[in-house]
Formats: structure tokens, C-alpha cells, sequence
């Protein structure tokens, strides 16, 4: 059974850095594509990162780059995100997903059951 | 403000069919057959209902189909039922920097 468990999250201040981790289980970590998709209280979700199988290939939302670091450490089965210059917008469920690709398009097959980050004062 | 447009909320009757729309441009739905469909429950994290315009994973009920004409995705649920009533998102690849985008997000009402 495929299994995403995030982690990490909390409360920080303005300006303040965190660091999330996603536990994946139950298929070949290695051989998938993994991504962060946030969802603001109340709001619709927005991918953020995307991160190739070997990590040689990361990709950001705008609103995010130069702050936001995805990683993965395929030895551990583990997905990170690095969030450094935290804002209050950056306040959100974070979830970890499996992209999986078609021969036609990629797409979330599977998700976590995320993690709250909340940026206040 | 979401790249992809969908009506904020949409109601049925049990029994009844609703489609769901997903406008874009042809720099994303209209330009690629990327597109993909998430139920997502208060509380729970969304799953994924549709994927390449038109295909269902293994386990999503034949009531829920996607197609696409131009720059329009659609979702449609047939024979309503009261556990179908949750949030539908649809997602698709874009040229732009941004890579991949969501729709807004559409809340499905089953009266």
C-alpha cells in the first residue's frame, strides 16, 4: 500500500525557516517523481515543487524560488522542503505527492495527508 | 487568481449529471492532454480522479468522466449520490515558468 506521511510543520515567525519531510512507503521511491502541493486555509491548492527521480531536476512556483529548496534522499524514501524567508502567504497544508507520468501527462496519484505551516507573529 | 477558471460552485440532485468546467488557454488545456481531476473531502487530502483528459485510475467509479474541447476541460458526474458532494479541482501542465497549475476550485452541492 502507498503511504505518504509529511512532517515537520508548525508555527514560525515572519522571516523564519522550516524544514518539511515526507516518509514514503509501499512502492519503488526511486523510480517516481515526488512534488509539494500547499493549500492556504480556506483556498484551492497550488503545486509548488516538483523534483525528478535522481534530483537533477527541481522546478518551482515563482512565488517560491530562491526561498523554497526541494530535495530527496532516495536511500531514506524520503521527500524534503527546505522553506527559508517564510511569509505569512506562505501559510498552508502542505502535501507530498507521487507524480506519476503517462506516455501523454503527469499527474498526483498519490498524497499524504499533509502538514500545516503556519507563519504569524 | 488560479490560471485555470472553474465556477465556484455547481448543485445537483442525487440521480442527476453535472459537468464541471475548466477553462484555460492554449498555452495549458488547450495545448497539451495534461489534464487531471481531484475530489478532495473537507479535512482530507484530495484524490485523484481523472487523468490524461479522460482516463479513470483503477477504483474511481464510471460515473465521473473528463473530456476536453479546445481550451475547455470538463469533469461530469453522473447519477449524483450524496458521498460525491466535496471539492473538484482540475490541474494542467503550462508552458509558462509556473510548470504545473490548479484550477480554483469548484464545490459540488448535492441537494
Amino acid at each position: 500500500e502507498v503511504q505518504l506521511v509529511e512532517s515537520g510543520g508548525g508555527l514560525v515567525q515572519p522571516g523564519g525557516s522550516l524544514r518539511l519531510s515526507c516518509a514514503a512507503s509501499g512502492f519503488t521511491f526511486s523510480s517516481y517523481w515526488m512534488s509539494w502541493v500547499r493549500q492556504a486555509p480556506g483556498k484551492g491548492l497550488e503545486w509548488v515543487a516538483n523534483i525528478k527521480q535522481d534530483g537533477s531536476e527541481k522546478y518551482y512556483v515563482d512565488s517560491v524560488k530562491g526561498r523554497f529548496t526541494i530535495s530527496r534522499d532516495n536511500a531514506k524514501n524520503s521527500l524534503y522542503l527546505q522553506m527559508n524567508s517564510l511569509r505569512a502567504e506562505d501559510t498552508a497544508v502542505y502535501y507530498c505527492a507521487r507524480r506519476r507520468c503517462s506516455s501523454t501527462s503527469c499527474f498526483y496519484d498519490y498524497w499524504g495527508q499533509g502538514t500545516l505551516v503556519t507563519v504569524s507573529s | 487568481q488560479s490560471a485555470l477558471t472553474q465556477p465556484a460552485s455547481v448543485s445537483g440532485s442525487p440521480g442527476q449529471s453535472i459537468t464541471i468546467s475548466c477553462t484555460g488557454t492554449s498555452s495549458d488545456v488547450g495545448g497539451y492532454n495534461y489534464v487531471s481531476w481531484y475530489q478532495q473531502h473537507p479535512g482530507k487530502a484530495p484524490k485523484l480522479m481523472i487523468y490524461d483528459v479522460s482516463n479513470r485510475p483503477s477504483g474511481v467509479s464510471n460515473r465521473f468522466s473528463g473530456s476536453k474541447s479546445g481550451n475547455t476541460a470538463s469533469l461530469t458526474i453522473s447519477g449524483l449520490q450524496a458521498e460525491d458532494e466535496a471539492d473538484y479541482y482540475c490541474s494542467s501542465y503550462t508552458s509558462s515558468s509556473t510548470f504545473e497549475v490548479f484550477g480554483g476550485g469548484t464545490k459540488l452541492t448535492v441537494l
